[in-house]
């Protein structure tokens, strides 16, 4: 049993380029998140979706897209990568039919230079 | 808007003190509240809660909230080198699932 995988582990990325991290779950959790964490700022949550083949935006969504075309998926895409998109990137998710926790996969460390 | 406060934002101890880690919240809609640990990498469940009152135990760790006041702590008695780590609180609302986290508190347990 998996639960959450994400890739890459890590990814070095010329400002500019486009970028898509894959997340992954087989605990067929109807809720999956993409969060952010940066040192002194905690995680905050750029989308969500509650369902497949619907998304939401979180607290800071400028500058990347989601879409969820099954259960099991998450990708995130960063369209055209700029520095300030440095950070470790965490996928989660939950099953929201009952008052449960989320649950993290391994994060992604991306660097834009 | 949400918010999620955490305090001390860092601690350092000796192994064997007893630490009370704090968490405060401004949300509408309460539904519950979660605390993670937080090593190298992914955060890890510790407890959820939603009820005051009613502590949530494991080991040597403990959680108990309060819905009046709008706070929750998180006991860690006995500490070991291997309690290191960020501790995050975080909170649902209303009908939706997601959690917002508070900034995370970093604990040093020295031998």
């Amino acid at each position: 049993i998996a639960g959450i995988t994400q890739a890459p582990t890590s990814q070095i990325l010329a400002a500019g380029r486009r970028m898509t991290l894959r997340c992954t779950q087989d605990m067929r959790h109807n809720a999956m998140y993409w969060y952010r964490q940066d040192l002194g700022l905690g995680l905050r949550l750029i989308h969500y979706s509650n369902t497949a083949g619907t998304t939401g935006k979180g607290e800071v969504p400028d500058g990347y897209s989601v879409s969820r075309a099954n259960t099991d998926d998450f990708p995130l895409t960063l369209a055209s990568a700029v520095p300030s998109q440095t950070s470790v990137y965490f996928c989660a998710s939950s099953d929201t039919d009952r008052v449960t926790e989320q649950f993290f996969g391994p994060g992604t460390r991306l660097t834009v230079l | 808007e949400d918010k999620v406060v955490q305090s001390p934002l860092s601690l350092v101890v000796h192994e064997g003190d007893t630490v009370t880690l704090n968490c405060s919240y401004e949300v509408t809609n309460f539904r519950s509240l979660l605390w993670y640990k937080q090593e190298k990498k992914a955060p890890t469940f510790l407890f959820m809660l939603t009820s005051s009152g009613i502590e949530k135990k494991s080991g040597r760790l403990s959680s108990i909230l309060d819905k009046k006041e709008l706070f929750s702590i998180l006991n860690i008695t006995a500490t070991q080198t291997g309690d290191s780590a960020i501790y995050l609180c975080a909170v649902t609302a209303g009908a939706n699932s997601k959690l917002t986290f508070g900034k995370g508190i970093t604990l040093s347990v020295r031998p």
